[in-house]
Protein backbone atom coordinates (compact mmCIF):
# COMPACT_ATOMS: atom_id res chain seq x y z
CA UNK A 1 0.00 0.00 0.00
CA UNK A 2 1.23 3.37 -0.37
CA UNK A 3 1.94 5.90 1.70
CA UNK A 4 2.65 9.31 2.48
CA UNK A 5 5.03 10.82 6.13
CA UNK A 6 5.28 14.20 6.51
CA UNK A 7 7.55 14.20 9.90
CA UNK A 8 6.52 18.28 10.68
CA UNK A 9 3.48 18.96 11.90
CA UNK A 10 4.04 22.79 12.33
CA UNK A 11 7.00 24.73 11.40
CA UNK A 12 8.18 28.47 11.48
CA UNK A 13 10.64 30.15 9.96
CA UNK A 14 11.12 34.06 9.70
CA UNK A 15 10.42 35.61 6.88
CA UNK A 16 13.41 35.94 4.15
CA UNK A 17 14.93 32.37 5.65
CA UNK A 18 15.19 29.39 3.80
CA UNK A 19 12.65 26.66 4.33
CA UNK A 20 12.74 22.58 3.44
CA UNK A 21 9.61 20.74 4.07
CA UNK A 22 10.28 17.17 4.45
CA UNK A 23 7.89 14.48 2.47
CA UNK A 24 8.98 10.57 2.67
CA UNK A 25 6.91 8.04 0.74
CA UNK A 26 6.31 4.34 0.21
CA UNK A 27 5.27 3.14 -3.38
CA UNK A 28 5.69 -0.20 -4.89
CA UNK A 29 6.55 1.23 -8.12
CA UNK A 30 7.78 4.39 -10.07
CA UNK A 31 5.95 6.98 -8.14
CA UNK A 32 4.23 10.17 -9.22
CA UNK A 33 4.58 13.18 -6.43
CA UNK A 34 3.18 16.11 -5.75
CA UNK A 35 2.93 19.22 -3.44
CA UNK A 36 0.05 20.89 -3.00
CA UNK A 37 -1.01 23.68 -0.53
CA UNK A 38 -3.68 25.30 0.94
CA UNK A 39 -4.91 28.52 2.85
CA UNK A 40 -7.25 28.14 5.78
CA UNK A 41 -10.80 27.64 4.45
CA UNK A 42 -9.77 27.23 1.09
CA UNK A 43 -8.99 23.75 -1.95
CA UNK A 44 -5.92 22.52 -2.97
CA UNK A 45 -3.35 24.36 -5.13
CA UNK A 46 -0.81 22.52 -6.90
CA UNK A 47 2.54 24.28 -6.08
CA UNK A 48 4.56 21.33 -8.11
CA UNK A 49 5.08 18.09 -9.35
CA UNK A 50 6.92 14.92 -9.87
CA UNK A 51 6.54 12.38 -13.08
CA UNK A 52 10.00 11.46 -14.02
CA UNK A 53 12.93 13.06 -15.87
CA UNK A 54 14.90 15.75 -14.36
CA UNK A 55 15.12 14.89 -9.94
CA UNK A 56 14.74 18.70 -9.01
CA UNK A 57 11.38 20.13 -9.97
CA UNK A 58 10.49 23.72 -10.16
CA UNK A 59 6.58 24.55 -9.64
CA UNK A 60 4.80 28.09 -8.82
CA UNK A 61 5.60 30.93 -6.31
CA UNK A 62 9.50 30.08 -5.96
CA UNK A 63 9.40 26.69 -4.70
CA UNK A 64 11.03 23.93 -5.81
CA UNK A 65 11.10 19.76 -4.74
CA UNK A 66 13.61 17.09 -5.41
CA UNK A 67 13.26 13.48 -5.67
CA UNK A 68 15.84 11.23 -3.83
CA UNK A 69 14.62 7.61 -5.02
CA UNK A 70 17.27 5.92 -2.81
CA UNK A 71 15.81 7.66 0.39
CA UNK A 72 12.40 7.61 -0.76
CA UNK A 73 11.30 11.55 -0.12
CA UNK A 74 10.32 14.45 -1.74
CA UNK A 75 11.38 17.39 -0.13
CA UNK A 76 10.12 20.90 -0.79
CA UNK A 77 11.96 23.93 -0.77
CA UNK A 78 12.05 27.82 -0.57
CA UNK A 79 15.20 29.82 -0.58
CA UNK A 80 13.46 32.69 0.74
CA UNK A 81 10.20 32.63 2.63
CA UNK A 82 7.38 35.45 2.02
CA UNK A 83 4.86 36.21 4.93
CA UNK A 84 2.29 35.12 2.36
CA UNK A 85 3.45 31.71 2.03
CA UNK A 86 1.95 30.68 5.94
CA UNK A 87 -0.47 28.01 5.01
CA UNK A 88 -0.35 24.28 4.93
CA UNK A 89 1.46 22.06 3.01
CA UNK A 90 0.46 18.18 1.57
CA UNK A 91 2.76 15.89 0.20
CA UNK A 92 0.86 13.24 -1.82
CA UNK A 93 1.94 10.04 -4.29
CA UNK A 94 0.36 8.32 -6.70
CA UNK A 95 1.22 6.00 -9.84
CA UNK A 96 -0.12 4.13 -12.55
CA UNK A 97 -1.70 0.85 -10.01
CA UNK A 98 -4.72 -1.38 -10.59
CA UNK A 99 -6.11 1.55 -8.03
CA UNK A 100 -6.85 4.01 -10.70
CA UNK A 101 -6.10 7.68 -10.44
CA UNK A 102 -5.86 7.53 -6.76
CA UNK A 103 -3.88 9.91 -4.45
CA UNK A 104 -2.38 9.45 -0.77
CA UNK A 105 -1.88 12.34 0.84
CA UNK A 106 0.33 13.01 4.07
CA UNK A 107 -1.02 14.81 6.84
CA UNK A 108 0.32 17.81 6.09
CA UNK A 109 2.68 20.62 7.99
CA UNK A 110 1.56 23.59 8.97
CA UNK A 111 3.95 26.68 8.03
CA UNK A 112 3.99 29.98 9.98
CA UNK A 113 5.77 32.71 9.01
CA UNK A 114 7.55 35.42 11.45
CA UNK A 115 7.73 39.07 10.47
CA UNK B 1 -13.45 30.18 -16.71
CA UNK B 2 -13.12 26.21 -16.35
CA UNK B 3 -13.11 25.08 -12.76
CA UNK B 4 -14.65 23.16 -9.94
CA UNK B 5 -17.52 24.78 -7.80
CA UNK B 6 -19.14 23.23 -4.18
CA UNK B 7 -21.67 24.64 -3.10
CA UNK B 8 -22.73 26.03 -0.44
CA UNK B 9 -19.63 27.14 1.44
CA UNK B 10 -21.00 26.49 4.83
CA UNK B 11 -23.87 24.17 5.68
CA UNK B 12 -25.32 22.96 8.73
CA UNK B 13 -27.70 20.44 9.69
CA UNK B 14 -29.36 19.13 12.20
CA UNK B 15 -28.04 15.33 13.99
CA UNK B 16 -30.06 13.00 11.97
CA UNK B 17 -30.88 14.46 8.79
CA UNK B 18 -29.37 13.65 5.56
CA UNK B 19 -27.33 16.39 3.45
CA UNK B 20 -26.26 16.21 0.07
CA UNK B 21 -22.85 18.07 -1.08
CA UNK B 22 -22.72 19.48 -4.80
CA UNK B 23 -19.62 19.62 -6.99
CA UNK B 24 -19.72 20.25 -9.90
CA UNK B 25 -16.83 20.54 -12.73
CA UNK B 26 -16.49 22.18 -16.62
CA UNK B 27 -12.91 20.94 -17.55
CA UNK B 28 -14.23 18.22 -19.15
CA UNK B 29 -12.32 15.59 -16.97
CA UNK B 30 -13.84 11.91 -17.05
CA UNK B 31 -12.77 11.32 -12.59
CA UNK B 32 -13.86 13.03 -9.63
CA UNK B 33 -13.00 12.54 -6.07
CA UNK B 34 -14.42 13.28 -2.52
CA UNK B 35 -12.10 13.86 0.37
CA UNK B 36 -12.64 14.25 3.89
CA UNK B 37 -10.34 16.55 5.98
CA UNK B 38 -10.50 17.04 9.69
CA UNK B 39 -7.23 18.64 11.34
CA UNK B 40 -4.23 16.67 11.63
CA UNK B 41 -5.56 13.80 9.66
CA UNK B 42 -4.93 15.11 6.14
CA UNK B 43 -6.91 14.07 3.24
CA UNK B 44 -8.75 11.00 3.30
CA UNK B 45 -10.35 9.54 -0.03
CA UNK B 46 -14.44 8.49 0.78
CA UNK B 47 -15.44 7.82 -2.97
CA UNK B 48 -14.29 8.56 -6.36
CA UNK B 49 -15.46 7.97 -9.55
CA UNK B 50 -13.43 7.77 -13.22
CA UNK B 51 -16.51 7.01 -15.17
CA UNK B 52 -20.20 7.89 -15.60
CA UNK B 53 -22.55 5.65 -14.10
CA UNK B 54 -19.79 3.92 -11.97
CA UNK B 55 -18.06 4.74 -9.00
CA UNK B 56 -15.50 2.90 -6.19
CA UNK B 57 -15.62 2.92 -2.34
CA UNK B 58 -12.58 5.03 -0.94
CA UNK B 59 -10.97 4.65 2.79
CA UNK B 60 -13.62 5.82 4.69
CA UNK B 61 -16.92 5.31 2.58
CA UNK B 62 -19.35 4.31 5.44
CA UNK B 63 -22.38 6.74 6.28
CA UNK B 64 -21.73 8.22 2.68
CA UNK B 65 -23.48 7.73 -0.44
CA UNK B 66 -22.60 9.06 -4.60
CA UNK B 67 -24.01 9.42 -7.80
CA UNK B 68 -22.37 9.77 -11.00
CA UNK B 69 -25.43 10.59 -13.63
CA UNK B 70 -23.18 12.95 -15.73
CA UNK B 71 -19.78 13.76 -16.30
CA UNK B 72 -20.05 17.20 -14.92
CA UNK B 73 -21.46 16.49 -11.65
CA UNK B 74 -20.35 14.05 -8.58
CA UNK B 75 -22.77 14.92 -5.20
CA UNK B 76 -21.67 13.26 -2.28
CA UNK B 77 -24.72 12.57 0.42
CA UNK B 78 -23.83 12.40 4.01
CA UNK B 79 -26.48 9.96 5.40
CA UNK B 80 -27.66 9.74 9.41
CA UNK B 81 -25.15 6.55 9.25
CA UNK B 82 -21.75 8.81 9.39
CA UNK B 83 -21.65 8.71 13.59
CA UNK B 84 -19.01 12.23 13.02
CA UNK B 85 -20.11 14.14 9.72
CA UNK B 86 -19.06 17.54 11.10
CA UNK B 87 -15.25 18.02 8.67
CA UNK B 88 -14.66 19.68 5.72
CA UNK B 89 -15.30 18.16 2.28
CA UNK B 90 -13.31 19.07 -0.80
CA UNK B 91 -14.35 18.08 -4.26
CA UNK B 92 -11.40 17.16 -7.20
CA UNK B 93 -11.28 16.12 -10.37
CA UNK B 94 -8.79 14.57 -13.35
CA UNK B 95 -8.10 13.54 -16.65
CA UNK B 96 -8.51 9.70 -16.17
CA UNK B 97 -4.94 7.91 -16.51
CA UNK B 98 -3.14 10.93 -16.92
CA UNK B 99 -0.34 10.96 -13.91
CA UNK B 100 -2.82 11.39 -11.55
CA UNK B 101 -2.68 15.24 -11.13
CA UNK B 102 -6.16 16.21 -9.18
CA UNK B 103 -7.80 19.62 -9.50
CA UNK B 104 -9.48 20.67 -6.28
CA UNK B 105 -12.99 22.83 -5.35
CA UNK B 106 -13.16 25.09 -2.60
CA UNK B 107 -14.45 23.18 -0.64
CA UNK B 108 -17.80 22.70 1.99
CA UNK B 109 -17.52 23.22 5.44
CA UNK B 110 -20.40 20.94 7.10
CA UNK B 111 -21.64 21.30 10.50
CA UNK B 112 -23.96 18.76 12.74
CA UNK B 113 -25.55 20.24 15.45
Amino acid sequence: AQSVTQPDIHITVSEGASLELRCNYSYGATPYLFWYVQSPGQGLQLLLKYFSGDTLVQGIKGFEAEFKRSQSSFNLRKPSVHWSDAAEYFCAVGGLTGGGNKLTFGTGTQLKVEL
Amino acid sequence: DGGITQSPKYLFRKEGQNVTLSCEQNLNHDAMYWYRQDPGQGLRLIYYSQIVNDFQKGDIAEGYSVSREKKESFPLTVTSAQKNPTAFYLCASSIRQLNNEQFFGPGTRLTVL
